[in-house]
């Protein structure tokens, strides 16, 4: 069964802290990863994508992969309470021009002002 | 950039009674489409996706069928409502050739009484 595994939180952190977001999958031939933030009621919208192992930043967002132990994580800098929602760690499983993603169930984090 | 449109936003259907759900996008040509289901407390599941007009493939059995009559345009149906099909019912889109990046609509909540 692969599986994409998160902790479901809550996860709170103080306004201006750093927020770790973690994420561990189980099938080793994954090669797309991909963070997602979905507010209550909403649908889901991309945070950013990550492809090769180390750090990928994107302002106060930077994702970090590392393929040989099976996770992938997203730090969250100067936290703000508009950062408050749950976030979602999604794996390619699928190749060829099918791209058929594997979520997580998500992590909810709070941003306490 | 491309805009996935989803109706209605809400529905509200007794058991038994059958479905159609709308996604319609813009542009953007050749899109690979994806119908994915999010029910209260649990994650994402894909439910269908098409690589083209008349090309679905089903994830998960289930009393759902989707088609796609036009490049543009996905539908997911069903004959008779379960009270399990309740959920947050999300299109995605991604483009078929290049990143497997998957971009979301507004979705519909569909709840079955």
């Amino acid at each position: 069964q692969k599986e994409v595994e998160q902790n479901s939180g809550p996860l709170s952190v103080p306004e201006g802290a750093i927020a770790s977001l973690n994420c561990t999958y189980s099938d080793r031939g994954s090669q797309s990863f991909f963070w997602y933030r979905q507010y209550s009621g909403k649908s889901p919208e991309l945070i950013m994508s990550i492809y090769s192992n180390g750090d990928k930043e994107d302002g106060r967002f930077t994702a970090q992969l590392n393929k040989a132990s099976q996770y992938v994580s997203l730090l969250i800098r100067d936290s703000q309470p508009s950062d408050s929602a749950t976030y979602l760690c999604a794996v390619n499983r699928g190749g060829g021009s099918n791209y058929k993603l594997t979520f997580g169930k998500g992590t909810l984090l709070t941003v306490n002002p | 950039s491309q805009t996935i449109h989803q109706w209605p936003a809400t529905l509200v259907q007794p058991v038994g009674s059958p479905l159609s759900l709308e996604c319609t996008v813009e542009g953007t040509s050749n899109p690979n489409l994806y119908w994915y289901r999010q029910a209260a407390g649990r994650g994402l599941q894909l439910l269908f996706y098409s690589v083209g007009i008349g090309q679905i493939s089903s994830e998960v059995p289930q009393n759902l069928s989707a088609s796609r009559p036009q490049d543009r345009q996905f539908i997911l149906s069903s004959k008779k409502l379960l009270l399990s099909d309740s959920g947050f019912y999300l299109c995605a889109l991604s483009w078929s050739s290049g990143t497997d990046t998957q971009y979301f609509g507004p979705g519909t909540r569909l709840t079955v009484l």
